[in-house]
Protein backbone atom coordinates (compact mmCIF):
# COMPACT_ATOMS: atom_id res chain seq x y z
CA UNK A 1 0.00 0.00 0.00
CA UNK A 2 1.32 3.44 -0.69
CA UNK A 3 -0.82 4.85 2.29
CA UNK A 4 -1.79 8.90 1.86
CA UNK A 5 -0.30 10.39 -0.90
CA UNK A 6 -0.20 13.97 -1.51
CA UNK A 7 0.76 16.38 -4.69
CA UNK A 8 2.44 18.73 -5.25
CA UNK A 9 5.21 18.63 -2.65
CA UNK A 10 6.32 22.65 -2.77
CA UNK A 11 3.68 25.12 -5.01
CA UNK A 12 4.24 28.61 -4.93
CA UNK A 13 1.90 30.54 -5.82
CA UNK A 14 0.99 34.07 -6.64
CA UNK A 15 -1.87 36.41 -4.61
CA UNK A 16 -5.70 35.84 -6.27
CA UNK A 17 -3.81 32.40 -8.08
CA UNK A 18 -5.81 29.03 -7.78
CA UNK A 19 -4.85 25.44 -7.62
CA UNK A 20 -5.92 22.24 -5.93
CA UNK A 21 -3.68 20.11 -3.44
CA UNK A 22 -4.27 16.61 -4.46
CA UNK A 23 -5.13 13.70 -1.83
CA UNK A 24 -5.00 9.99 -2.12
CA UNK A 25 -5.45 7.25 -0.12
CA UNK A 26 -5.65 3.50 -0.86
CA UNK A 27 -6.35 1.55 2.44
CA UNK A 28 -10.27 2.13 1.90
CA UNK A 29 -10.73 4.39 4.83
CA UNK A 30 -13.96 5.89 5.28
CA UNK A 31 -12.91 9.24 6.90
CA UNK A 32 -10.34 11.81 5.17
CA UNK A 33 -9.48 15.66 6.35
CA UNK A 34 -6.90 18.21 5.66
CA UNK A 35 -5.01 20.06 7.94
CA UNK A 36 -2.50 23.26 7.77
CA UNK A 37 0.31 23.62 10.15
CA UNK A 38 1.74 26.93 10.44
CA UNK A 39 5.11 27.58 12.15
CA UNK A 40 5.55 26.33 15.55
CA UNK A 41 1.77 25.53 16.00
CA UNK A 42 0.25 22.57 15.89
CA UNK A 43 -2.21 21.76 12.95
CA UNK A 44 -5.66 22.97 12.28
CA UNK A 45 -8.82 21.18 10.63
CA UNK A 46 -9.84 22.96 7.36
CA UNK A 47 -12.05 19.95 5.96
CA UNK A 48 -13.27 16.76 6.75
CA UNK A 49 -15.34 13.97 4.71
CA UNK A 50 -16.71 11.18 6.30
CA UNK A 51 -17.35 9.18 3.31
CA UNK A 52 -18.10 9.87 -0.43
CA UNK A 53 -20.26 12.78 -1.16
CA UNK A 54 -20.15 13.93 2.26
CA UNK A 55 -17.95 16.96 3.41
CA UNK A 56 -17.82 19.47 6.38
CA UNK A 57 -16.19 22.45 7.57
CA UNK A 58 -13.90 22.24 10.22
CA UNK A 59 -11.88 25.17 11.95
CA UNK A 60 -10.26 26.72 9.32
CA UNK A 61 -12.42 26.65 6.46
CA UNK A 62 -12.66 29.97 4.94
CA UNK A 63 -11.36 30.41 1.18
CA UNK A 64 -10.90 26.52 0.91
CA UNK A 65 -13.40 24.32 -0.57
CA UNK A 66 -13.09 20.29 -1.08
CA UNK A 67 -15.03 17.42 -2.76
CA UNK A 68 -15.17 13.71 -2.19
CA UNK A 69 -16.56 11.95 -5.15
CA UNK A 70 -14.57 8.79 -4.61
CA UNK A 71 -13.46 6.75 -1.59
CA UNK A 72 -10.01 7.61 -2.16
CA UNK A 73 -9.71 10.87 -3.27
CA UNK A 74 -9.76 14.29 -1.41
CA UNK A 75 -8.90 17.11 -3.40
CA UNK A 76 -8.35 20.64 -1.25
CA UNK A 77 -9.27 24.46 -3.56
CA UNK A 78 -8.03 27.28 -2.98
CA UNK A 79 -9.78 29.89 -4.99
CA UNK A 80 -7.76 32.95 -4.85
CA UNK A 81 -4.82 32.32 -2.83
CA UNK A 82 -3.69 34.57 -0.38
CA UNK A 83 -0.56 34.96 1.62
CA UNK A 84 -2.39 34.48 5.20
CA UNK A 85 -2.51 30.86 3.24
CA UNK A 86 1.07 30.14 3.20
CA UNK A 87 1.66 27.08 5.19
CA UNK A 88 1.97 23.30 5.57
CA UNK A 89 -0.95 21.20 4.15
CA UNK A 90 -1.51 17.56 5.79
CA UNK A 91 -3.81 14.74 4.09
CA UNK A 92 -4.83 12.53 6.58
CA UNK A 93 -7.24 9.07 6.55
CA UNK A 94 -8.53 7.01 8.52
CA UNK A 95 -11.44 3.86 9.20
CA UNK A 96 -13.34 3.29 12.61
CA UNK A 97 -10.82 0.86 13.36
CA UNK A 98 -7.76 2.90 12.60
CA UNK A 99 -6.03 5.68 13.77
CA UNK A 100 -5.11 8.66 11.22
CA UNK A 101 -2.22 7.96 8.65
CA UNK A 102 -0.75 11.43 7.72
CA UNK A 103 0.37 12.55 4.07
CA UNK A 104 4.29 13.64 3.88
CA UNK A 105 2.63 17.13 3.42
CA UNK A 106 2.32 19.83 0.67
CA UNK A 107 4.39 23.04 1.19
CA UNK A 108 2.65 26.33 -0.24
CA UNK A 109 3.81 29.66 -0.44
CA UNK A 110 1.69 32.48 -1.36
CA UNK A 111 3.59 35.78 -2.73
CA UNK B 1 -8.83 27.70 18.62
CA UNK B 2 -5.79 24.89 20.39
CA UNK B 3 -7.82 22.56 22.44
CA UNK B 4 -4.55 20.89 23.70
CA UNK B 5 -1.69 22.72 25.02
CA UNK B 6 1.67 20.63 25.47
CA UNK B 7 4.33 21.25 28.07
CA UNK B 8 6.97 21.85 27.64
CA UNK B 9 7.25 23.93 24.43
CA UNK B 10 10.78 22.59 23.87
CA UNK B 11 12.69 19.89 26.23
CA UNK B 12 16.52 18.57 25.47
CA UNK B 13 17.55 15.72 27.35
CA UNK B 14 20.93 13.00 27.23
CA UNK B 15 20.19 9.85 25.53
CA UNK B 16 19.73 7.35 27.80
CA UNK B 17 17.05 9.40 29.81
CA UNK B 18 13.46 9.97 30.32
CA UNK B 19 11.72 12.42 28.75
CA UNK B 20 7.73 13.43 29.88
CA UNK B 21 6.03 16.01 28.30
CA UNK B 22 2.36 16.85 29.03
CA UNK B 23 -0.27 18.10 27.57
CA UNK B 24 -3.84 19.81 29.14
CA UNK B 25 -7.34 20.43 27.09
CA UNK B 26 -10.55 22.45 27.73
CA UNK B 27 -13.32 20.20 27.03
CA UNK B 28 -14.88 16.52 27.04
CA UNK B 29 -13.05 13.84 25.04
CA UNK B 30 -13.65 10.70 23.41
CA UNK B 31 -10.19 9.98 23.49
CA UNK B 32 -6.64 11.60 23.03
CA UNK B 33 -4.04 10.75 20.57
CA UNK B 34 -0.13 11.30 20.45
CA UNK B 35 1.55 11.97 17.40
CA UNK B 36 5.09 12.50 16.60
CA UNK B 37 6.68 14.53 13.97
CA UNK B 38 10.19 14.37 12.93
CA UNK B 39 11.45 17.56 11.03
CA UNK B 40 9.48 18.36 7.75
CA UNK B 41 7.75 15.17 7.50
CA UNK B 42 4.29 14.19 8.31
CA UNK B 43 2.62 12.99 11.37
CA UNK B 44 3.24 9.48 12.54
CA UNK B 45 0.09 8.07 15.04
CA UNK B 46 1.60 7.06 18.54
CA UNK B 47 -0.66 5.84 20.59
CA UNK B 48 -4.54 6.68 21.88
CA UNK B 49 -5.77 7.00 25.02
CA UNK B 50 -9.84 6.47 25.50
CA UNK B 51 -11.37 8.41 28.09
CA UNK B 52 -12.50 5.63 30.10
CA UNK B 53 -9.00 4.55 30.14
CA UNK B 54 -6.47 5.89 32.69
CA UNK B 55 -3.07 4.41 31.44
CA UNK B 56 -1.70 2.99 28.03
CA UNK B 57 1.97 1.01 27.32
CA UNK B 58 3.41 1.02 23.90
CA UNK B 59 6.81 -0.16 23.76
CA UNK B 60 8.83 2.62 25.52
CA UNK B 61 5.74 4.97 25.45
CA UNK B 62 3.72 5.43 28.64
CA UNK B 63 0.62 7.73 28.36
CA UNK B 64 -1.22 8.22 31.19
CA UNK B 65 -5.02 10.59 31.34
CA UNK B 66 -6.75 12.36 33.62
CA UNK B 67 -10.18 13.91 32.76
CA UNK B 68 -10.87 15.39 36.17
CA UNK B 69 -7.54 17.52 35.36
CA UNK B 70 -7.82 17.63 31.83
CA UNK B 71 -4.22 16.43 31.07
CA UNK B 72 -2.32 13.57 29.69
CA UNK B 73 1.41 12.78 29.75
CA UNK B 74 3.50 11.18 27.39
CA UNK B 75 7.13 9.32 28.82
CA UNK B 76 9.35 7.98 26.62
CA UNK B 77 11.90 6.31 28.75
CA UNK B 78 15.02 5.02 27.59
CA UNK B 79 15.34 8.13 25.19
CA UNK B 80 17.72 7.79 22.09
CA UNK B 81 18.94 10.03 19.74
CA UNK B 82 16.65 8.58 16.88
CA UNK B 83 13.60 9.74 19.23
CA UNK B 84 14.36 13.69 18.47
CA UNK B 85 11.01 15.02 16.91
CA UNK B 86 8.13 17.21 18.14
CA UNK B 87 5.65 15.52 19.80
CA UNK B 88 1.93 16.70 19.69
CA UNK B 89 -1.49 15.64 21.36
CA UNK B 90 -4.81 15.36 19.94
CA UNK B 91 -7.90 15.57 21.07
CA UNK B 92 -11.01 13.78 19.09
CA UNK B 93 -14.25 14.95 20.77
CA UNK B 94 -16.38 13.76 17.61
CA UNK B 95 -16.25 10.23 18.63
CA UNK B 96 -17.01 9.64 15.05
CA UNK B 97 -15.80 12.09 12.51
CA UNK B 98 -11.90 12.20 13.71
CA UNK B 99 -12.00 15.49 14.11
CA UNK B 100 -8.90 16.20 15.66
CA UNK B 101 -7.74 18.90 17.61
CA UNK B 102 -3.97 19.57 17.98
CA UNK B 103 -1.86 21.25 20.52
CA UNK B 104 1.14 22.76 19.70
CA UNK B 105 3.71 20.42 20.24
CA UNK B 106 6.70 19.64 22.62
CA UNK B 107 10.33 19.56 20.65
CA UNK B 108 12.16 16.90 22.20
CA UNK B 109 16.08 16.89 21.30
CA UNK B 110 18.00 13.81 22.41
CA UNK B 111 21.79 14.46 22.57
CA UNK B 112 23.47 12.04 22.08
Amino acid sequence: NAGVTQTPKFQVLKTGQSMTLQCAQDMNHEYMSWYRQDPGMGLRLIHYSVGAGITDQGEVPNGYNVSRSTTEDFPLRLLSAAPSQTSVYFCASSSSRSSEYFGPGTRLTVT
Amino acid sequence: SQQGEEDPQALSIQEGENATMNCSYKTSINNLQWYRQNSGRGLVHLILIRSNEREKHSGRLRVTLDTSKKSSSLLITASRAADTASYFCATDTSGSARQLTFGSGTQLTVLP
